[in-house]
């Protein structure tokens, strides 16, 4: 069975452009996490997802981050524009059941100059 | 505010010795808790899941206690390995209306041959 998986692996762009990361959850999981871990820091939540609905977005920094997951099945986080403090690596987890195990993709590292 | 302390110290040990790291957490009642295995560079991986009525869980080195009054897990790993070097991290739930996890900095464990 595939794990999560997440496109692109690294990304580094300047300040002000747009950049779309994208997870593919394990096949079956109807729940879909976004998370984000900045330099030194400890990974924290974005959004969750159940299907296509936004269920939770309370850690969305801000109005440039804007998630979807049309369909159910893939979700993609797109930042626009980017700025220096977006850097860090963005994972993506999935889960079969609300509040059970979740499984984590290997992560995006993205770097904003 | 809600939050998760676990040993900033790298913590090495001598091969063939029991690891133990902590977790304390304070301002909520979670009721899952989990632990997770970070290498440089990949996604977390999960390990155990214990829940808030279960006092200790077990897989294969692995053993996982949860103390609810005490807001503090610890997780052993026996008979330890080189390969078990990594930095472990652990997750709480919070729930007000759907579940997101919160995580804790993580704790580098270097085993040593």
């Amino acid at each position: 069975e595939a794990g999560v998986t997440q496109f692109p692996s690294h990304s580094v762009i300047e300040k002000g452009q747009t950049v779309t990361l994208r997870c593919d959850p394990i096949s079956g999981h109807d729940n879909l996490y976004w998370y984000r871990r900045v330099m030194g820091k400890e990974i924290k939540f974005l959004l969750h997802f159940v299907k296509e609905s936004k269920q939770d977005e309370s850690g969305m920094p801000n109005n440039r981050f804007l998630a979807e997951r049309t369909g159910g099945t893939y979700s993609t986080l797109k930042v626009q524009p980017a700025e220096l403090e977006d850097s860090g690596v963005y994972f993506c987890a999935s889960s079969q059941e609300l509040g059970e195990t979740q499984y984590f993709g290997p992560g995006t590292r993205l770097l904003v100059l | 505010s809600q939050k998760i302390e676990q040993n900033s110290e790298a913590l090495n040990i001598q091969e063939g010795k029991t690891a133990t790291l902590t977790c304390n957490y304070t301002n909520y009642s979670p009721a899952y808790l989990q632990w997770y295995r970070q290498d440089p560079g990949r996604g977390p991986v999960f390990l155990l899941l214990i829940r808030e009525n279960e006092k200790e869980k077990r897989k294969e080195r692995l053993k996982v206690t949860f103390d609810t009054t005490l807001k503090q897990s610890l997780f052993h790993i026996t008979a330890s390995q080189p390969a078990d070097s990594a930095t472990y991290l652990c997750a709480l739930d919070t729930y007000s209306g759907t579940y997101k996890y919160i995580f804790g900095t993580g704790t580098r464990l270097k085993v040593l041959a």
